[in-house]
């Protein structure tokens, strides 16, 4: 069974950092790209990022380019993403979910963490 | 950029009916890229379709997904309780890379 495990989020100042972990198991990891996918309170689903499953290709939303940094550590199955700089519009809740494949060509979002909250305030 | 467009923003229904949901996209979609997700209260969204009609593994048949071009349809037969919740629809694109759109509300009469 595939489950995916949130965790790092918590309350932030404008401007400061969070790095979020996602600990995946049930399936090869490596062959499989990942995501993070957030959503603001009562708000709809934003793409945030994704990795592919080698790791060597990543991709942003332009919302978050030069901001947020995605990584994977196949050592320890885990998904990884390093936000910077975060504004108050960052606030939401953020899944982890695993692609199709092991390439954003596979796009559909087959299995979802139940997220980690991120809040972003003075 | 392309937009999904979802409507209606919210649908009343009583079990047993039957429930239609609209994806429209501005601009033409290969048909393999759309797929849906049902959320519920608290939860994680579930992928229901992709490839606009292929359902996920154990996803009851109640529920189909179909069109092309700019208009894609989720039809959900027979509602049951379970099925009252949030539906979105999703695209992969160009930048970025996916997108969603903003959700029906699909609730209890």
């Amino acid at each position: 069974e595939v489950q995916l495990v949130e965790s790092g989020g918590g309350v932030v100042q404008p401007g400061g950092s969070l790095r979020l972990s996602c600990q995946a198991s049930g399936f090869t990891f490596s062959s499989y790209a990942l995501n993070w996918v957030r959503q603001a309170p009562g708000k709809g689903l934003e793409w945030v990022s994704t990795i592919s499953g080698a790791g060597g290709k990543s991709y942003y939303a332009p919302s978050v380019k030069g901001r947020f940094t995605v990584s994977r550590d196949k050592s320890k199955n885990t998904l990884h993403l390093q936000m910077d700089s975060l504004r108050v519009d960052d606030t939401a809740v953020y899944f982890c979910a695993k692609g199709g494949g092991p390439t954003v060509n596979f796009y559909w979002l087959d299995s979802w963490g139940q997220g980690t909250l991120v809040t972003v305030s003075s | 950029e392309i937009v999904l467009t979802q409507s209606p923003g919210t649908l009343s229904l009583s079990p047993g009916d039957g429930a239609t949901l609209s994806c429209r996209a501005s601009q033409n979609l290969t048909s393999r890229l759309l797929a849906w997700y049902q959320q519920k209260p608290g939860q994680a969204p579930r992928l229901l379709v992709h490839g606009a009609s292929i359902r996920a593994t154990g996803v009851p048949d109640r529920f189909t997904g179909s069109g092309s071009g700019t208009h894609f349809t989720l039809t959900i037969s027979r509602l049951e309780a379970q099925d009252f919740a949030v539906y979105f629809c999703q695209q992969f694109g160009d930048s970025p890379l996916y997108t969603f759109g903003q959700g029906t509300k699909l609730e209890i009469k």
